[in-house]
């Protein structure tokens, strides 16, 4: 079955950096564009970033662009998000998520993982 | 203030029938098509409409998506005490190059 399992959150200072990880498997992950997407404690949510299936493109919400960095590795089913100079804004569960439709130019988020929980905080 | 206009509440007894809205405009919900999203209680959000009206395998039929102009919804008919959740539609948007997600609707089960 579909699996998408998070990890790499934590508790960083403000400015500082951190790196999320997704491993995939239960599909052919190079078939599908890969969202993140975050939500804040007790807030809704919120898109952050999006790579294309074969990683040609990628897309960023306007308030984590020239910060944040997706990418991907099709040969071992993970995907990143290189996170840096980090806001207390940024505190959120970050969810990976992985397009509906195979291929581009996809329908959205489908299936979600369990999020990893970003806190940044003096 | 979301870009996408959900009403923050809802509520229904259980076996009626009840319709979330997304509001949106020409350069999102006008033109492009919606998905919408359960998330239960202190669990990541779920699937349960894509490209307007399409079902993902699993997502009883009770659940059923439309969209209109610059304006979708989703209607739970049969309402169930498991429905009770947080509802959110997503789109692309064309002015911001990205997707966007409703504020989200707390639906409540009486």
């Amino acid at each position: 079955q579909v699996q998408l399992v998070e990890s790499g959150g934590g508790v960083v200072q403000p400015g500082g950096s951190l790196r999320l990880s997704c491993a995939a498997s239960g599909f052919t992950f190079s078939n599908y564009g890969i969202h993140w997407v975050r939500q804040a404690p007790g807030k809704g949510l919120e898109w952050v970033t999006f790579t294309e299936c074969d990683g040609s493109s990628k897309l960023y919400a306007d308030s984590v662009k020239g910060r944040f960095t997706i990418s991907r590795d099709n040969s071992k089913n993970t995907l990143d998000l290189q996170m840096n100079n980090l806001r207390p804004e940024d505190t959120a569960v970050y969810y990976c998520t992985k397009d509906e439709v195979p291929g581009k130019p996809g329908a959205g988020p489908g299936y979600w993982g369990q999020g990893t929980l970003v806190t940044v905080s003096s | 203030q979301s870009v996408l206009t959900q009403q923050p509440s809802e509520s229904g007894t259980p076996g009626q029938r009840v319709t979330i809205s997304c509001s949106g405009s020409s350069s999102n919900v006008g033109r492009h098509a919606v998905n919408w999203y359960q998330q239960l209680p202190g669990t990541a959000p779920k699937l349960l409409v894509y490209r307007d009206n399409q079902r993902p395998s699993g997502v009883p039929d009770r659940f059923s998506g439309s969209r209109s102009g610059t304006s979708a919804s989703l209607a739970i008919s049969g309402l169930q005490s498991e429905d009770e959740a947080d509802y959110y539609c997503s789109t692309w948007d064309d002015n911001l190059k990205g997707r966007l997600f409703g504020g989200g609707t707390k639906l409540t089960v009486l």
